[in-house]
């Protein structure tokens, strides 16, 4: 089945640096989603993205739905300590029916 | 508050015993879903429902059942059927259509005794 690759798979940071991760997929998707989650919590939508070469920020995150529709770009600017969690990265292709497949996530770290 | 309300947080399992877990939605939405989420992988769709007294199964749905008699509620029953169900369960909602995001609980974690 449909799958995205994203990577890195983890991250340790130094609180003030930026971060920026990716996923990919081998088919066109029509929407991609950015997703945190906290330990013992369920995620929290961060961005959402419909259109291809779409750039959107949230305060400190941008993520961009790539051209080529097949991948998309997660940045956050001047870390802290809060950032730390694990980000995921969902799509809907046109095969899904609607439905959102996930990566596998990309656990950060920030060192005070 | 509006949100999406799992119950119990914690839950555990004897051997052949089937047990449910709850999900409660006061935001007015179409759509809801049960995921499961194994450590270090990424959230695996097990049943999905669009409308009430419909649903439809996902990627996993062997061991488990569901029911939509009302538009705020999405029990998801683990059969004994079901050989591997430590996990975290996450149930999502969403207003409808292709194109909008979803929203989720706070998860309950299910235990094998």
């Amino acid at each position: 089945g449909q799958q995205l690759n994203q990577s890195p798979q983890s991250m340790f940071i130094q609180e003030g640096e930026d971060v920026s991760m990716n996923c990919t997929s081998s088919s066109i998707f029509n929407t991609w989603l950015w997703y945190k989650q906290d330990p013992g919590e369920g995620p929290v939508l961060l961005i959402a993205l419909y259109k291809a070469g779409e750039l959107t920020s949230n305060g400190r995150l941008t993520a961009q739905f790539g051209i080529t529709r097949k991948d998309s770009f997660l940045n956050i600017s001047a870390s802290i300590p809060s950032d730390v969690g694990i980000y995921f990265c969902a799509g809907r292709w046109a095969g899904s029916q609607g439905n959102l497949i996930f990566g596998k996530g990309t656990k950060l770290s920030v060192k005070p | 508050d509006g949100g999406i309300t799992q119950s119990p947080k914690y839950l555990f399992r004897k051997e052949g015993q089937n047990v449910t877990l709850s999900c409660e939605q006061n935001l007015n939405h179409d759509a809801m879903y049960w995921y499961r989420q194994d450590p270090g992988q990424g959230l695996r769709l097990i049943y999905y429902s669009q409308i009430v007294n419909d649903f439809q199964k996902g990627d996993i749905a062997e061991g488990y059942s569901v029911s939509r008699e009302k538009k705020e509620s999405f029990p998801l029953t683990v059969t004994s059927a079901q050989k591997n169900p430590t996990a975290f369960y996450l149930c999502a909602s969403s207003i409808g259509g292709q194109y909008q995001p979803q929203h989720f609980g706070d998860g309950t974690r299910l235990s094998i005794l």
